[in-house]
């Protein structure tokens, strides 16, 4: 159970998008359609921002979106905003109840 | 509103046992999946165990299988996590999280485990 790769950190003025990328394997990510991506920021506990790829729960900005080709998910914010700094972690289903997190991305807001 | 509490943290010796409870409210607790997830200092997420509505299917990590047991008390509206021989890379914030979509929609505000 490897951890899917995400970049270290990515930055952005705001107003401008950036893009975070999540790659597993055929057996994760390549495998299933359960991709969800979560917001963190210091000392609070996550909150889920996309979940089936591309789906937004009630309440997330549609500057938020959601991706998927092959073995690898994305993660777009449009018109950053200040408020998105903040870690971001994508999690796949693995198959046999079993799921797994990338290693996080920091984004930083210029 | 969705609420999850996390309760059971605190520092213990390497070898040693802990038990968290999460208590649920806000929902159908017996119709909800539910799971653990870690995060070490500075680090990041790590899904620990999952328990179906029933309580009939668990899975674990690899890192914890064979140490931690996932239970849930459905008339109690809590799910449990026994954690035994602890080690030191145990240490981290403790989340409980409901399963929607196979995805975790809501969140405890976590509780910190120290293995020390």
């Amino acid at each position: 159970q490897s951890a899917l790769t995400q970049p270290r950190s990515v930055s952005g003025s705001p107003g401008q998008s950036v893009t975070i990328s999540c790659t597993g394997t055929s057996s994760d990510v390549g495998a299933y359609n359960y991709i969800s991506w979560y917001q963190q920021h210091p000392g609070r506990a996550p909150k889920l921002l996309i979940y089936d790829v591309s789906l937004r729960p009630s309440g997330v900005p549609d500057r938020f979106s959601g991706s998927k080709s092959g073995s690898t998910a994305s993660l777009t914010l449009s018109g950053l905003q200040a408020e998105d700094d903040a870690d971001y972690y994508c999690c796949s289903y693995a198959g046999t109840y079993t799921w797994m997190f990338g290693g996080g991305t920091k984004v930083t807001v210029l | 509103e969705v609420q999850l509490v996390e309760s059971g943290g605190g520092l213990v010796q390497p070898g040693g046992s802990l038990r968290l409870s999460c208590a649920a409210s806000g929902i159908t607790f017996r119709n909800n999946w539910m799971h653990w997830v870690r995060q070490a200092p500075g680090k990041g997420l790590l899904w620990v165990s999952y328990i179906n509505s029933d309580g009939s299917t668990t899975t674990y990590a690899d890192s914890v299988k064979g140490r931690f047991t996932i239970s849930r008390d459905n008339a109690k509206n809590t799910v449990y996590l026994q954690m035994n021989s602890l080690r030191a890379e145990d240490t981290a914030v403790y989340y409980c999280a409901r399963d929607r979509s196979y995805s975790k929609d809501s969140w405890g505000l976590g509780t910190l485990v120290t293995v020390s």
